[in-house]
């Protein structure tokens, strides 16, 4: 049972194109939403989040989107850069407590020079 | 800056040992996470626990045990580890908010 769902293996871009990146949820009790990057052998590092009182937040070259009637959010980087290469994924809370968070299977970016 | 630690990049055990994987947090953060992460299948959550000596199972706790005897330091221990362990272990802090910390994963290997 994936209640997070990222479609797309993968994706490639060349610099400078936009990038997005998409993901799907099953749970309506969701409330919370999140993207992490992931360099090979690193930890996840926070990009950016959105409440699920907003369908938009940016920050520089990211932001996310929010379609909670389709259950759905993106993130968009622009321009992409080949510093952003790396997996991406995104991560859902609420309706549970400690802050748990459910991720999805990830997307790898690759953006060319 | 937060700063999560996790004691090996890197661990090849046999099949059948006791495994202990390490992760220390230096924020002071109350609940403190173990993931696994394999390909195409993203981050599982494991075990975590929101207080010392409190713990809750995650999505997949079978074939693990977790302790937390102190608020820095969470522990995975894997009792016999079996070749389908083999995997990259991700430990994560958080305080408040919904954000996590994540350390740097140790690459498990069990042959």
């Amino acid at each position: 049972d994936q209640q997070v769902k990222q479609n797309s293996p993968s994706l490639s871009v060349q610099e400078g194109r936009i990038s997005i990146l998409n993901c799907d949820y099953t749970n309506s009790m969701f409330d919370y939403f999140l993207w992490y990057k992931k360099y090979p052998a690193e930890g996840p590092t926070f990009l950016i989040s959105i409440s699920s009182i907003k369908d938009k937040n940016e920050d520089g070259r990211f932001t996310v989107f929010l379609n909670k009637s389709a259950k759905h959010l993106s993130l968009h980087i622009v321009p992409s850069q080949p510093g952003d290469s790396a997996v991406y994924f995104c991560a859902t809370a609420g309706g549970t407590s400690y802050g748990k968070l459910t991720f999805g299977q990830g997307t790898i970016l690759t953006v060319h020079p | 800056d937060v700063k999560v630690t996790q004691s090996s990049r890197y661990l090849v055990k046999r099949t059948g040992e006791k495994v202990f994987l390490e992760c220390v947090q230096d924020m002071d953060h109350e609940n403190m996470f173990w993931y696994r992460q394999d390909p195409g299948l993203g981050l599982r959550l494991i075990y975590f626990s929101y207080d010392v000596k409190m713990k809750e199972k995650g999505d997949i706790p079978e074939g693990y045990s977790v302790s937390r005897e102190k608020k820095e330091r969470f522990s995975l221990i894997l009792e016999s580890a079996s070749t389908n362990q083999t995997s990259m272990y991700l430990c994560a802090s958080r305080v408040r908010g919904h954000e996590q910390y994540f350390g740097p994963g140790t690459r498990l290997t069990v042959t």
